[in-house]
């Protein structure tokens, strides 16, 4: 499709498990981010990248969550030793310019 | 640091009626403005936006007003109508440094 793309759409794991989330942004745009919504919470902006590289990361809540960009392309979000705390839905976006940006469906993350 | 504020998590107005939702920014350089809409289970979408050079743009029933003096922007939606209930967020960019800053975002609720 033409749209950015989530996956896996549901993940539940068991709490101190990794897991890693990937975004598929629109071709040709250079910038991503990602978000994360908890229930009943706002949108949390966790990092920035323009291109592979990452000039603004400052939202990452910990040293456990880490994310990569390759070929300018396709982004993962990895969380390492999972808490309840990391439960929320994970917004990926991208934009070619910053006049409009395109977010995907999300992941909904549900630590048990 | 926060640079861009909605400071009401949450709006209940009666259908017919006008719904406000406020927006609040720090950074003086931005210079383009948008209003996004999500629903449940849905990635956010794009509804409107400004640029910096106007103090308002609308679209069918929905108005967004800039303030350039005051660092605050607002959405209008008139009348209201139950499907307009969903969360709204703001979102600032720079043309020239191509991030967006996006809000916690409103949960509008449009009664019947």
């Amino acid at each position: 499709g033409a749209g950015v793309s989530q996956s896996p759409s549901n993940k539940v794991t068991e709490k101190g498990k990794d897991v890693e989330l990937r975004c598929d942004p629109i071709s040709g745009h250079t910038a991503l981010y990602w978000y994360r919504q908890s229930l009943g919470q706002g949108l949390e902006f966790l990092i920035y990248f323009q291109g592979n590289s990452a000039p603004d990361k400052s939202g990452l809540p910990s040293d456990r969550f880490s994310a990569e960009r390759t070929g300018g392309s396709v982004s993962t979000l990895t969380i390492q030793r999972t808490q309840q705390e990391d439960s929320a839905v994970y917004l990926c976006a991208s934009s070619l310019r910053a006049t409009e940006a395109f977010f995907g469906q999300g992941t909904r993350l549900t630590v048990v | 640091d926060q640079q861009v504020k909605q400071n009401s998590p949450s709006l209940s107005v009666q259908e017919g009626r006008i719904s406000i939702l406020n927006c609040d920014y720090t950074n003086s350089m931005f210079d383009y403005f948008l209003w996004y809409k999500k629903y449940p289970a849905e990635g956010p979408t794009f509804l409107i936006s400004i640029s910096s050079i106007k103090d308002k743009n609308e679209d069918g029933r929905f108005t967004v007003f800039l303030n350039k003096s005051a660092k605050h922007l607002s959405l209008h939606i008139v009348p209201s109508q139950p499907g307009d209930s969903a969360v709204y967020f703001c979102a600032a960019s720079n043309l020239y440094r191509d991030q967006f800053y996006f809000g916690t975002g409103t949960s509008l609720t449009v009664i019947p």
